[in-house]
């Protein structure tokens, strides 16, 4: 198993670009999770899928966010326009359903975004 | 909403000795999950334990352990025979239990080092 997969790694743009980051999650996993970590404000959940159906978009900042899950092994997390302070590492996971059990959330390694 | 407090930000122990990691959460729910992450310098999150609170026996993993104490909303992570490759930061987190929420509510985190 392959694990979840980011893309880029690192980041590096000016304010004002476009930038997707983009994340596979792990084959036959039905939720998918994108987090942002800063050192202010830490680990906090951005959206969650099931399904490719978003469920929680509570955490996304602001309308210069979105995210979009077009099928079952793809994702997408677009800032439009970018800011200094979107600057952080962006995790996505994926976690495959439970019921009553918490399977755990196996984490990509991250994009880290540099916005200058 | 559910908060999640690690008052420690940095813990200290010797190769082999014993540490105890702090975390605190509240939350009006009766039932929940509650899990320990780790995150080395790769920057990848690696599971390290993970704790149901209708299960009144403390979670174990090997040289990991918990303390749960549910009425004192406390959740402290014990990590005997330290070694090298335990120093990281270490994240505790929160999920709820009911219905499909399974949002992770993270603490800001305790970076240890383990002191050869």
């Amino acid at each position: 198993d392959a694990g979840v997969i980011q893309s880029p790694r690192h980041e590096v743009t000016e304010m004002g670009q476009e930038v997707t980051l983009r994340c596979k999650p792990i084959s036959g996993h039905d939720y998918l999770f994108w987090y942002r970590q800063t050192m202010m404000r830490g680990l906090e959940l951005l959206i969650y899928f099931n399904n490719n159906v978003p469920i929680d978009d509570s955490g996304m900042p602001e309308d210069r966010f979105s995210a979009k899950m077009p099928n079952a092994s793809f994702s997408t997390l677009k800032i439009q326009p970018s800011e200094p302070r979107d600057s952080a590492v962006y995790f996505c996971a994926s976690s495959r359903d439970g019921q009553g059990v918490p399977y755990e959330q196996y984490f990509g390694p991250g994009t880290r975004l540099t916005v200058t | 909403a559910q908060t999640v407090t690690q008052s420690q930000p940095e813990m200290s122990v010797q190769e082999a000795e014993t540490v105890t990691l702090s975390c605190t959460y509240d939350t009006s729910e009766s039932d929940y999950y509650l899990f320990w992450y780790k995150q080395p310098p790769s920057r990848q999150m690696i599971l390290v334990i993970r704790q149901e609170a209708y299960k009144q026996q403390n979670a174990t993993e090997n040289r990991f352990s918990v303390n749960f104490q549910k009425a004192a909303k406390s959740f402290s992570l014990k990590i005997s025979d330290s070694q090298l490759g335990d120093a990281a930061m270490y994240f505790c987190a929160y999920r709820s239990a009911w219905g499909s929420n399974y949002k992770l509510t993270f603490g800001k985190g305790t970076l240890l080092t383990v002191n050869p």
